[in-house]
């Protein structure tokens, strides 16, 4: 069975930093790109960016590039979304989505907590 | 960057009607690279149509996409109650890739 499974839910302070991960099963983890999806409590997707584990190229929407990390771990399939210093405005909950024709498989997504 | 704009934001539509939902580019979608994205409360989002008019693996044929270029259209023929849901557009032609603000369809 092809899927994403993510790390579970985190609550971080202002200012700390934050790893979470994406490990994917059942298929062939370099060939398709991976996205990783933010959604705002209440509101809409947003794609923050995607890479391809083949070779780690990496593209960022403009609103993440220089705020967010991702990266791959292709010995282990998984891909990776992190943050240095965290804020109040990202807290979100983040899937990460594999990136065919269309994102056709989900991860079950993981809650992100930035509070005082 | 692409923006996409959906429309209506919420549609009201008893069980049975005919929805149509309106995905609009800024700019023209590459290899018309549109999908269509069911999102209920509490799931992740669930790829319907891809390739503006390709059904993804199990989706029902009342669910059926159209369009070229900067017009994209999602219509569900015949409403069941499971498909009130949010319905999202995403443009996977450039990089970056985008999704629409949404499109909530509300039972009337």
């Amino acid at each position: 069975e092809v899927q994403l499974v993510q790390s579970g839910a985190e609550v971080k302070k202002p200012g700390e930093s934050l790893k979470i991960s994406c490990k994917a099963s059942g298929y062939s983890f370099t060939n398709y790109w991976i996205g990783w999806v933010r959604q705002v409590p209440g509101k809409g997707l947003e794609c923050m960016g995607i890479i391809y584990p083949g070779d780690s190229d990496t593209r960022y929407s403009p609103s993440f590039q220089g705020q967010v990390t991702i990266s791959v771990d292709k010995s282990i399939s998984t891909a990776y979304l992190q943050w240095s210093s965290l804020k109040a405005s990202d807290t979100a909950m983040y899937y990460c989505a594999r990136q065919g024709s269309g994102m056709d498989v989900w991860g079950q997504g993981t809650t992100v907590t930035v509070s005082s | 960057e692409i923006v996409l704009t959906q429309s209506p934001g919420t549609l009201s539509l008893s069980p049975g009607e005919r929805a149509t939902l309106s995905c609009r580019a800024s700019q023209s979608v590459s290899s018309s690279y549109l999908a269509w994205y069911q999102q209920k409360p509490g799931q992740a989002p669930r790829l319907l149509i891809y390739a503006a008019s390709s059904r993804a693996t199990g989706i029902p044929d009342r669910f059926s996409g159209s369009g070229s270029g900067t017009d994209f259209t999602l219509t569900i023929s015949r409403l069941e109650p499971e498909d009130f849901a949010v319905y999202y557009c995403q443009q996977y032609g450039s990089s970056p890739y985008t999704f629409g603000q949404g499109t909530k369809l509300e039972m009337k």
